[in-house]
């Protein structure tokens, strides 16, 4: 069974710098794919960034950036500049290939600091 | 282009009544996910549907059901409601075009309250 781990309920980070967040995942899948998911107050579950197995280049989105570590199973998120707007729950979430439910971690709640 | 929509945004229910809670796809999308999220938790997977016809399904009871519709708009019906039904239900949406990438699109869920 896939799982997905984010082992930091919370995290804080002060306006302008850099945050991490971490996730491992464990599947037994060759073709799968990797996400992370923002959720603010509004409850709206809003994707951040996602990144294919297959593919080694981590991906980037503006200020967000991924670390896809395949052998050790573990995809960080990188939060640069940050921003009052970025305060939210943070998810990682695994899903293979063919349109397969996503399993979710536990979240990440970041709060930013000004 | 319209988003994943979801009604009614909050509700209260008492425990052993029945519930019906909406989503509307976003536009051109043939596939329906719904989960369940309990307070503090990351989203589980209740059931999808994909073309009017339950597409897999996640580790909930019977009293679970679901319905696509052939716009493809989606019911989620819980019936002998319990105090642990008690959370935000969400809907994705996302266009299955068979093996490869996809991206679920999510709507702004329903608020649950059994009492």
């Amino acid at each position: 069974a896939q799982t997905v781990t984010q082992s930091q309920p919370e995290m804080s980070v002060q306006e302008a710098e850099t945050v991490t967040l971490s996730c491992t995942y464990d599947t037994s899948e060759s073709d799968y794919y990797l996400f992370w998911y923002k959720q603010p107050p509004s409850r709206q579950m809003i994707l951040v960034i996602r990144q294919e197995a297959y593919k080694q280049q981590n991906a980037t989105e503006n200020r967000f950036s991924v670390n896809f570590q395949k052998a050790a199973k573990s995809f960080s998120l990188k939060i640069s500049d940050s921003q009052l707007g970025d305060a939210a729950m943070y998810f990682c979430a695994e899903g293979t290939s063919g349109n397969t439910p996503l399993v979710f971690g536990k979240g990440t709640r970041l709060s930013v600091i000004a | 282009e319209t988003g994943v929509t979801q009604s009614p945004t909050h509700l209260i229910k008492t425990r052993g009544q029945q519930v019906t809670l909406r989503c509307s796809s976003q536009s051109g999308h043939n596939t329906v996910s719904w989960y369940q999220q309990a307070l503090g938790q990351g989203p589980q997977f209740i059931f999808q549907y994909y073309r009017e016809e339950e597409n897999g399904r996640g580790n909930f009871p019977p009293r679970f059901s679901g319905l696509q519709f052939p716009n493809y708009s989606s019911e989620l019906n819980v019936n002998a409601l319990e105090l642990d039904d008690s959370a935000l239900y969400l809907c994705a949406s996302s266009f299955n075009r068979g093996p490869g990438s996809y991206e679920q699109y999510f709507g702004p869920g329903t608020r649950l309250t059994v009492t």
